[in-house]
């Protein structure tokens, strides 16, 4: 089982640039989420897909920030534009039903500057 | 407001002792708390869950207790090693969804 995979492992880019943030979960996972961690501020839920429908969007920060998932197997976070305060490292966590309590498998995250 | 509370200063003890991590949260009412492991540069690993009716868990050299008077969690690692040194993050969901909330932390170094 090769895990979540999440590219790039790490995005340096300028303020105003777009950057995309892309994500592979686990074969047969049907719950995909996307998460923000800073030292400040933890770990964040930016936003929760079930069966490729976003379900809960609220912790996205602002409408920079989009998130899709065309189909079971991908899934974008999307900042256009960036800014310095974006930086941080973002993960993505898959689960296998989405029922409630349900453990998450993370990736490696990809850690992302914007200057 | 709601808030999920850990040590934010770092643990230290000498190896073979048991490592005791405190998980504190207010304003929430969780069905299920659950434990993960971190290392540098590395996503969150799943440890253990522990369910609102269920007052102990245990795992190996883990034990986790869920006190919902209290509205306190408390993880243990028995006969503790330098590779368990890792920060440890306990995460609730607060109702409805799968929407699992994490604490910030408290990091860990066990010492030879």
């Amino acid at each position: 089982d090769a895990g979540v995979i999440q590219s790039p492992r790490h995005e340096v880019t300028e303020m105003g640039q777009e950057v995309t943030l892309r994500c592979k979960p686990i074969s047969g996972h049907n719950s995909l989420f996307w998460y923000r961690q800073t030292m400040m501020r933890g770990l964040e839920l930016l936003i929760y897909f079930n069966n490729n429908v976003p379900i809960d969007d609220s912790g996205m920060p602002e409408d920079r920030f989009s998130a899709k998932m065309p189909n079971a197997s991908f899934s974008t976070l999307k900042i256009q534009p960036s800014e310095p305060r974006d930086s941080a490292v973002y993960f993505c966590a898959s689960s296998l039903s989405g029922t409630i309590g349900e453990k998450l498998f993370f990736g490696s995250g990809t850690q992302l500057s914007v200057l | 407001s709601q808030k999920i509370e850990q040590n934010s200063e770092a643990l230290n003890i000498q190896e073979g002792k048991t490592a005791t991590l405190t998980c504190n949260y207010t304003n929430y009412s969780p069905a299920y708390l659950q434990w993960y492991r971190q290392d540098p540069g590395r996503g969150p690993v799943f440890l253990l869950l522990i369910r609102e009716n269920e007052k102990e868990k245990r795992k190996e050299r883990l034990k986790v207790t869920f006190d919902t008077t209290l509205k306190q969690s408390l993880f243990h690692i028995t006969a503790s090693q330098p590779a368990d040194s890792a920060t440890y993050l306990c995460a609730l969901v607060p109702g409805g969804y799968n929407k699992l909330i994490f604490g910030a932390g408290t990091r860990l170094a066990v010492h030879p």
